[in-house]
């Protein structure tokens, strides 16, 4: 079957304008996961989704990032204002959601954020 | 909180040639995960191979290994027979097990270059 989706590919936006990011996951899968990649970095969780149940958003670097998830498939990733240091690739993950920890997440391509 | 370290930012390896990559990691945990994702300049990560901590047994993947040593909590991987295809970011990953648990924990990444 298909694996997880993200569009754009690429956006670049310039300073202060809302930008919208998209995930589709894995179908069948009710976990969905959003990481932040920034340069020289290693991955930095965001938000985490299952099923119907309030999103862990402890990841969430400020208030200006906000998620949500439509009907537990398509997931959308917000920023609004756009900083310079919000340069990065975003990458969503997904898994089944039945067996928490041991469970494989599996990437989409990620989107490319540039902010000018 | 868990800490993963990859100590080798960027190595190099012949066609053919084995080469091994580097992953330490801290916590206080005693059942958790281990992953080694490979993201190449598509960006797409990709599972390379997983650990379970109670195993003792190290995993394989054809021609990906891993030297797991629980009590000097490191994690290696080793790949053989290297293919120009394996050019890409080695990222080592971390999870702690059970139904709450499900924030990966990411080094660095190492930037592997195949030379032919």
């Amino acid at each position: 079957g298909a694996g997880v989706s993200q569009s754009p590919s690429n956006k670049v936006t310039e300073k202060g304008k809302d930008v919208e990011l998209r995930c589709d996951p894995i179908s069948g899968h009710t976990a969905l996961y959003w990481y932040r990649q920034s340069l020289g970095q290693g991955l930095e969780f965001l938000i985490y989704f299952q099923g119907n149940s309030a999103p862990d958003k402890s990841g969430l670097p400020s208030d200006r990032f906000s998620a949500e998830r439509t009907g537990g498939s398509v997931s959308t990733l917000t920023i609004q204002r756009t900083q310079q240091e919000d340069s990065a690739v975003y990458l969503c993950a997904s898994s089944l959601g039945t067996s928490g920890g041991q469970e494989t997440q599996y990437f989409g391509p990620g989107t490319r954020l540039l902010v000018l | 909180a868990q800490t993963v370290t990859q100590s080798q930012p960027e190595m190099s390896v012949q066609e053919a040639e084995t080469v091994t990559l580097s992953c330490t990691y801290d916590t206080s945990e005693n059942n958790y995960y281990l992953f080694w994702y490979k993201q190449p300049p598509s960006r797409q990560m990709i599972l390379v191979i997983r650990q379970e901590a109670y195993k003792q047994q190290n995993a394989t993947e054809n021609r990906f290994s891993v030297n797991f040593q629980k009590a000097a909590k490191s994690f290696s991987l080793k790949i053989s027979d290297s293919q120009l295809g394996d050019t890409a970011m080695y990222f080592c990953a971390f999870i702690i097990s059970g139904a709450g648990s499900y924030q990966l924990t990411f080094g660095k990444g190492t930037k592997l270059s195949v030379i032919p």
